[in-house]
């Protein structure tokens, strides 16, 4: 079955540092990948997506994430968090046969103090 | 900007109890969904809708879950007799056409409370 694994439930960093959070998918075909943040009592947002092209995307609030395909991987990255980047990360995969259904990773809980 | 609205934010119900929860899509999107997030656990698909009927239901989504577009503008999830285990954070989302190569906008969330 299709799977969504990030590899940290909780980060905690201090301003400044750097933050890379881990996400791997298991499916062989082509694939939709997307971040999603949840800041405390809000909705899911979108940080960034990959459909196609460059393998390196970048999104909102100075997010990035790299595809590699060869690794079944989507891993998010930013230089130097804020503590406003306090939040919940989700990745998630749509496969493209697929009615649009987003699987999502079990989150990671990102804690910046300041 | 556009959002996807769902009501109410919260909902106590008994259990045995039928609950109606409330999404309004972004309007020009056809592509309707339902997600649930129990305490703790990842982001659960529940159902996808398109052009008035289901298109996809996960295994979550028994006899006892049914979805509705009841006027061309809401589209409601309902279940019909609540258990504990049903209490969670339910989120709708909506795409525009084309269910790939395209971002799910979600709504706030219903946070469910079965007592």
């Amino acid at each position: 079955a299709q799977s969504v694994s990030q590899h940290n439930h909780h980060v905690i960093l201090s301003e400044a540092a750097s933050l890379e959070l881990g996400c791997n998918y298991s499916y062989g075909g082509t694939v939709n990948l997307f971040w999603y943040v949840q800041y405390p009592g809000q909705h899911l947002q979108l940080l960034l997506k990959y459909f196609s092209g460059d393998p390196l995307v970048k999104g909102i609030k100075g997010f990035e994430a790299e595809f590699i395909k060869s690794k079944f991987s989507f891993n998010l990255r930013k230089p130097s968090v804020q503590w406003s980047d306090t939040a919940e990360y989700f990745c998630a995969v749509i496969i493209t046969d697929s009615w649009g259904k987003l699987q999502f990773g079990a989150g990671t809980q990102v804690v910046v103090t300041p | 900007e556009p959002e996807v609205t769902q009501t109410p934010s919260h909902q106590v119900t008994q259990m045995g109890q039928e609950v109606i929860l409330r999404c309004v899509p972004i309007s020009n999107h056809l592509y309707f969904y339902w997600y649930r997030q129990i305490l703790g656990q990842k982001v659960e698909f529940l159902v996808s809708f398109y052009n008035n009927e289901i298109s996809e239901k996960s295994e979550i989504f028994d006899d006892q879950f049914s979805v509705e577009r009841p006027d061309g503008s809401n589209f409601t999830l309902k279940i019909r007799s609540t258990k504990l285990e049903d209490s969670a954070m339910y989120f709708c989302a909506s795409t525009e056409e084309g269910a790939v190569n395209t971002e799910a906008f979600f709504g706030q969330g219903t946070r469910l409370t079965v007592v």
